[in-house]
């Protein structure tokens, strides 16, 4: 069975950083693409990054390009997000998406989610 | 960016009818080589993940029930619900994996009963 599992997510103040995590298991990790995915309160959902099943080529969106790095380790089937110099528009639920084995944007299972809220 | 535009917002429908859920993106979604068109559906219920329904435009997923069907090519896409069972509430989603900068969602059609 495949699971994700995210961690991470907590309440941090404007400028600070977090990083979240997604444990996966039940499948080849490193055969895949993952992703990150949010929802900000209310709103729907967003792409924020994804990375190739070897780390070799990585996308983000542009909100994001600069202040969040995705990376994997394939040792220990862990996904990550580096999000730095947050803004309180990156308050969201963030989840961590399993790609296809061959395309890059096919969110084919999800974790259940970790909350970022950015505050003062 | 390819703009993905669902409507309606939200729609009521009785137990049992069809619920329609149409998606047009800004630029064409087929992919000549493979004939192929790079969009999927996702069911998102409260306080649950989303869950992929169908891929490739029309593919459903493993699992997904059949009256869940997916249509349409290039720019004009259909979700639709054959008959509608009161575990189907929730928001669907249409997005696009042509292009990986960005991929990017449809706003959410939120569907309930009637």
């Amino acid at each position: 069975e495949v699971q994700l599992v995210e961690s991470g997510g907590n309440l941090v103040q404007p400028g600070g950083s977090l990083r979240l995590s997604c444990a996966a298991s039940g499948f080849t990790f490193s055969n895949y693409w993952m992703n990150w995915v949010r929802q900000a309160p209310g709103k729907g959902l967003e792409w924020v990054a994804t990375i190739k099943s070897d780390g070799g080529e990585k996308y983000d969106v542009a909100s994001v390009r600069g202040r969040f790095t995705i990376s994997r380790d394939n040792a220990k089937n862990t996904l990550y997000l580096q999000m730095n110099s947050l803004r309180a528009e990156d308050t969201a639920v963030y989840y961590c998406a399993r790609g296809s084995l061959t395309v890059a944007g096919i969110f084919e299972y999800w974790g259940q989610g970790t909350p970022v809220t950015v505050s003062s | 960016d390819i703009v993905m535009t669902q409507s309606p917002d939200s729609l009521a429908v009785s137990l049992g009818e069809r619920a329609t859920i149409n998606c047009q993106s800004s630029q064409s979604l087929l992919y000549s080589s493979n004939n192929k068109n790079y969009l999927s559906w996702y069911q998102h219920k409260p306080g649950q993940p989303p869950k992929l329904l169908i891929y490739w435009a029309s593919t459903r997923a493993s699992g997904v029930p059949d009256r869940f069907s997916g249509s349409g090519s290039g720019t004009d896409f259909t979700l639709t619900i054959s008959s509608l069972q009161a575990e189907d509430v929730a928001v669907y989603y249409c997005q696009q994996y042509y292009s990986t900068l960005p991929l990017t969602f449809g706003g959410g059609t939120k569907v309930e009963i009637k």
